[in-house]
């Protein structure tokens, strides 16, 4: 089975920069998903990391260590649109299926 | 490119009966995932289905079914509705397992 944790709440100022972070145990790894879940809306694909190191694209960054069973979302230049829920998922290698966080909500403040 | 679609958006229904979604996945995408989030559990995962045939299931009782046609748009099927089957239902398709999975708008589903 899948176990990952990531913070429930994160608060930062417009311009900021926000580092969500995102643990997990699992019984097997086959690749770490970002979404971006706005309030009332679907999930929208963010980023994959199946080796370890750092992919960025754009505003967003996201890092994988494998090793450690650790992955971080970095947002930078936040604006106010960045308010969303931050969704955390890993696959399984056997049977490919995700496994969610329960997400990290993040506010941007003026 | 059209994204995924999912019909009803929003659906009230009564204790005791059933409910069919409908999910219709990017053009291209073989694969489509069902998930259940709700406030409190998150996003949980329902099943799968690759080339009409279901590949993996979540841990939800029998009365969660599912199938997928020969053009890929899948269905989900719930009987017995109760209460706590209120959750808004979301679809995934992707090109394979491989490939990130994009999301519809969902389907709300009340049942009172």
């Amino acid at each position: 089975g899948q176990n990952i944790d990531q913070p429930t709440e994160m608060t930062a100022t417009e311009g900021a920069i926000v580092q969500i972070n995102c643990t997990y145990q699992t019984s097997g790894f086959n690749g770490l998903f970002w979404y971006q879940q706005h309030a009332g809306e679907a999930p929208t694909f963010l980023s994959y990391n199946v080796l370890d190191g750092l992919e960025e694209k754009g505003r967003f960054s996201s890092f994988l260590s494998r090793s450690k069973g650790y992955s971080y979302l970095l947002l930078k230049e936040l604006q106010m649109k960045d308010s969303a829920s931050y969704l955390c998922a890993v696959r399984d290698p056997g049977d490919y299926k995700l496994s969610f966080g329960a997400g990290t909500t993040v506010t941007v403040r003026a | 490119k059209a994204g995924v679609t999912q019909t009803p958006r929003y659906l009230i229904k009564t204790r005791g009966q059933q409910v069919t979604l409908s999910c219709s996945p990017i053009s291209g995408h073989r694969s489509v995932s069902w998930y259940q989030q709700t406030p409190g559990q998150g996003l949980q995962f329902l099943f799968e289905y690759f080339s009409e045939t279901q590949r993996n299931k979540g841990n939800f009782p029998g009365r969660f079914s599912g199938r997928q046609f020969s053009n890929s748009r899948s269905e989900m099927n719930v009987s017995t509705l109760e209460l706590g089957d209120s959750a808004l239902y979301l679809c995934a398709s992707s090109k394979g397992t491989s490939y990130e999975q994009y999301f519809g708008p969902g389907t709300r589903l009340t049942v009172t």
